[in-house]
């Protein structure tokens, strides 16, 4: 299996900052075939189902603000969020899907400071 | 609008079987790939497989000998079957749709149902 590893545990970031969430993958998850990062970032508030933010590690799901930003290839990823706002305030988990299972990172708690 | 609802029995008794149905609306159950995720409560997330809309599927290796994932396209839904639980079962179970890109990541979920395993 893929373990997903995702640093730090928690953060606190001051409205109108940048969180910076990282997930690294103990094995590649890129693909030679497609030159494709199997990789995406869920968003989970509190009480609430997952949310999908982000798939192939940049690509922002419909409806998704543009300050929710993917970067990262191979087995580093990042999840960037710009100017935070009080409602960002959830559990962030990292997913890959390159091959079953389809595991997740352990998840991030972002608060406000 | 895609919306996904689980229902089933809130409370199973340890060497039981869980059974959840996941009932889907504003979409076809075909062409797409449904998945199980579950989350023990105030843990992590874990994927516990999918199946494609033809009956195909793919499980966790880790539930894989207790599992079945099942789908009945005329009624367009899905369901899990886990036997033989204990407490380490116990957790909210979410279905969810994989993406038309790639079914193993999930572009709609249900809110999830809790499942406790108590006897």
């Amino acid at each position: 299996d893929i373990v997903m590893t995702q640093s730090p545990d928690s953060l606190a970031v001051s409205l109108g900052e940048r969180a910076t969430i990282n997930c690294k993958s103990s094995q590649s998850v890129l693909s030679s075939s497609n030159n494709k990062n199997y990789l995406a970032w869920h968003q989970q508030k509190p009480g609430q189902p997952p949310k999908l933010l982000i798939y192939w590690a940049s690509t922002r799901d419909s409806g998704v603000p543009d300050r929710f930003s993917g970067s990262g290839s191979g087995t580093d990823f990042t999840l960037t969020i710009s100017n935070l706002q009080a409602e960002d305030v959830a559990v962030y988990y990292c997913q890959h899907y390159y091959s079953a299972p389809y595991t997740f990172g352990q998840g991030t708690k972002l608060e406000i400071q | 609008q895609v919306q996904l609802q689980e229902s089933g029995p809130g409370l199973v008794k340890p060497s039981e079987t869980l059974s959840l149905t996941c009932s889907v609306s504003g979409a076809s159950i075909s062409p797409y790939y449904w998945n199980w995720i579950r989350q023990p409560p105030g843990k992590g997330l874990e994927w516990i497989g999918f199946i494609y809309y033809d009956g195909s599927a793919i499980y966790n290796p880790s539930l894989r000998s207790r599992l079945t994932i099942s789908v009945d396209t005329s009624k367009n839904q899905f369901s899990l079957k886990l036997t033989s639980v204990t407490a380490a079962d116990t957790a909210v179970y979410y279905c969810a749709r994989g993406s038309a890109a790639h079914g193993g990541y999930s572009d709609y979920w249900g809110q999830g149902t809790l499942v406790t395993v108590s006897s």
